[in-house]
């Protein structure tokens, strides 16, 4: 089941703060967040692997709460640059079968202002 | 660093045609993966490969057929082009933090195939 995210769409003012939520269903192994510029490829954010874990990386950062179905993303002070949209992913793999998925959440358009 | 290189960045189909999309890699990574990204929606995974000679279908397979030769390339082919396969293609390969298992793959993106089918 693909995770989901919430907002489905933010607008900001530069300076100004946003929280993005990803919620599964599920407990899951880990969170890993993505964000995506216009007519470009995803790049990875930061992954985050146990409950209870927390995550920083300059101003943004991402929690992952005790029972690993939700994570949220912080983006603090936004700036023109963090415009784009935001995937948090998941993926799970049985290693005796085989089998592999990686889902990736319903995403989130950021758009900030001057 | 190239890092992952996906050729080509644009084309243009007509129903019933084929082609191969070609992503190659300079990190030695096990894992690749090709995604499709439609409008407004996130990435699907079509099919995998966790390393040379292996491959393994994702989410949405039907249509698409892949090959790993090499370590270094994943190819995607498209037998019949239909119009529902138009979309925005993305390889990504991947590699362990620590001990195989979930959750430890960060992914590497090329910069995307274009792909309209008439």
């Amino acid at each position: 089941q693909q995770p989901v995210q919430s907002p489905q769409a933010v607008i900001l003012r530069e300076g100004e703060d946003a929280v993005i939520n990803c919620s599964s269903s599920k407990a899951l192994y880990s969170v890993h967040w993505y964000r995506q510029k216009h007519g470009e490829a995803p790049v990875f954010l930061m992954i985050l692997l146990k409950g209870g874990e927390q995550k920083g990386h300059d101003k943004i950062s991402a929690s992952f709460n005790e029972k690993k179905q939700q994570s949220s993303l912080y983006l603090t002070a936004s700036q023109l640059s963090y415009s784009g949209t935001y995937f948090c992913g998941t993926e799970s793999w049985v290693w005796t079968s085989g089998t592999y998925k990686y889902i990736f959440g319903t995403g989130t358009r950021l758009k900030v202002l001057a | 660093n190239a890092g992952v290189t996906q050729t080509p960045k644009f084309r243009v189909l007509k129903t019933g045609q084929s082609m191969t999309l070609l992503c190659a890699q300079d990190m030695n990574h096990e894992y690749m993966y090709w995604y499709r990204q439609d409008p407004g929606m996130g990435l699907r995974l079509i099919h995998y490969s966790v390393g040379e000679g292996t491959t393994a279908k994702g989410e949405v397979p039907d249509g698409y057929n892949v090959s790993r030769l090499k370590k270094q390339n994943f190819l995607l082919g498209l037998e019949s082009a239909a119009p529902s396969q138009t979309s925005v293609y993305f390889c990504a390969s991947s590699y362990f933090l620590d001990q195989p298992q979930a959750g430890q793959t960060i992914q590497y993106f090329g910069a995307g195939t274009r792909l309209s089918v008439l």
